[in-house]
């Protein structure tokens, strides 16, 4: 089974669209996270979710808006594409406490056009 | 602020070659580190984490970390390189004031056959 799961795998979409990226985790973990991934591999958080609660929104275009219905997902809408949107985004998920790692899930490669 | 350094960038090693991959890490109270591996195309894996206790930590694939408090480091070791060791290399901290793992630049490590 699958730990964290992310649909699409990729995603190409003119500039403009507004597009969604799902994320699902199985693991039973409380806090869930975007991660931005660049063309340099440089990771950027973006949001954390906490039982559903947003405890992270770091400085991030409003034209991102997640959204978690429940603490086993978080989706992250994006309006308004732009070519700077071209990424890997990632999910993520972890237990409650700091003694914990992330499980990622397997990255959604986003291409504006 | 809190950060995490990696001074390494792109490291090119010979199959057997040993290999040394330097973190630093900011002053900031508490700290859990890690080591994630990222291979081609795919997502972040954790290879090891370091919460207390002994100070050399033993991960997965032969890879091992030893947290040295006094230089804020936690460099990630290798005897013996493969070339299936090819891929990007992440050190991560969490701080126990924060509820996020900071990553560092990530090093490309690239192994010759």
């Amino acid at each position: 089974d699958t730990a964290v799961s992310q649909t699409p795998k990729y995603l190409v979409t003119q500039m403009g669209n507004d597009k969604s990226i799902k994320c699902e985790q199985n693991l039973g973990h409380d806090t869930m996270y975007w991660y931005k991934q660049d063309s340099k591999k440089f990771l950027k958080i973006m949001f954390s979710y906490n039982n559903k609660e947003l405890i992270i929104n770091e400085t991030v275009p409003n034209r991102f808006s997640p959204k978690s219905p429940d603490k086993a997902h978080l989706n992250l809408h994006i309006n308004s594409l732009e070519l700077g949107d071209s990424a890997v985004y990632f999910c993520a998920s972890t237990g409650t406490g700091t003694t914990y790692g992330y499980t990622f899930g397997s990255g959604t490669r986003l291409t504006v056009v | 602020a809190q950060s995490v350094s990696q001074h390494n960038h792109h490291v090119i090693l010979s199959e057997a070659a040993s290999l040394e991959l330097g973190c630093n890490y900011s002053y900031g109270g508490t700290v859990n580190l890690f080591w994630y591996v990222q291979y081609p195309g795919q997502h972040l894996q954790l290879l090891l984490k370091y919460f207390s206790g002994d100070p050399l930590v033993k991960g997965i694939k032969g890879f091992e970390a030893e947290f040295i408090k006094s230089k804020f480091s936690f460099n990630l070791r290798k005897p013996s390189v493969q070339w299936s060791d090819t891929a990007e290399y992440f050190c991560a901290a969490r701080y126990s004031s924060a509820s996020k793992i900071i990553f560092g630049s990530g090093t490309r490590l690239s192994i010759r056959p």
